[in-house]
């Protein structure tokens, strides 16, 4: 059974850092295109990032270009998104997704993350 | 990147079937047979219903139906239930920087 676990998320201050972390287990890892997948309080559905395997080709939107950097770790079958100069608007349940097709095929529950003063 | 344009809501009887459209450009839906659909109950994460335009994941109702025109990809419910009611979200491969691009939403009522 594929499971997606992430964590990290938190209360950050305007300016600062996090680090979220992905946990996937039932199925061959470092085969898969990974992405992280957001979605602000009442609101839609936004592509952050993706990785593909063996980490060859990175995206980002435009709206986290420059501040966020998604890496992976096969051999710890975990993927991570490391978001710096944390804003307001990047308050959202994250969630990280296995890909197939470039559709996010299974997700996992979500972290929630809140940019405030 | 701009997202995809979905209706906000629609919304039907059960045991009709209604269609949501999703129009993109020729950076995405146009040119590429990668639209997926998903639905999504409050406070749940999505699921994915539809990928690759119009294939359906193990275990997903043949209720649930997909389809592509141009620049506009559709998903067709057949047959609704009370259950069906959700927000449902497109999402098409980009030729941009960014590789994915969701659709806006539309919420589905079951009157």
């Amino acid at each position: 059974e594929v499971q997606l676990v992430e964590s990290g998320g938190g209360l950050v201050k305007p300016g600062g850092s996090l680090r979220l972390s992905c946990a996937a287990s039932g199925f061959t890892f470092s085969s898969y295109m990974m992405n992280w997948v957001r979605q602000a309080p009442g609101k839609g559905l936004e592509w952050v990032s993706s990785i593909t395997s063996y980490s060859s080709y990175i995206y980002y939107a435009d709206s986290v270009k420059g501040r966020f950097t998604i890496s992976r770790d096969d051999a710890k079958n975990s993927l991570f998104l490391q978001m710096n100069s944390l804003r307001a608007e990047d308050t959202a349940v994250y969630y990280c997704a296995r890909d197939h097709a470039y559709s996010n095929y299974y997700w996992g529950q979500g972290t929630l993350v809140t940019v405030s003063s | 990147q701009s997202a995809l344009t979905q209706p906000a809501s629609v919304s039907g009887s059960p045991g009709q079937s209604i269609t949501i459209s999703c129009t993109g450009t020729s950076s995405d839906v146009g040119d590429y047979n990668y639209v997926s659909w998903y639905q999504q109950h409050p406070g749940k994460a999505p699921k994915l219903i539809i990928y690759e335009v119009s294939n359906r994941p193990s275990g997903v109702s043949n209720r649930f139906s997909g389809s592509k025109s141009g620049n506009t990809a559709s998903l067709t419910i057949s047959g609704l239930q009370a259950e069906d009611e959700a927000d449902y979200y497109c999402s098409s491969y980009t030729s941009s920087s960014t590789l994915g691009v969701f659709g806006g939403g539309t919420k589905l009522t079951v009157l």
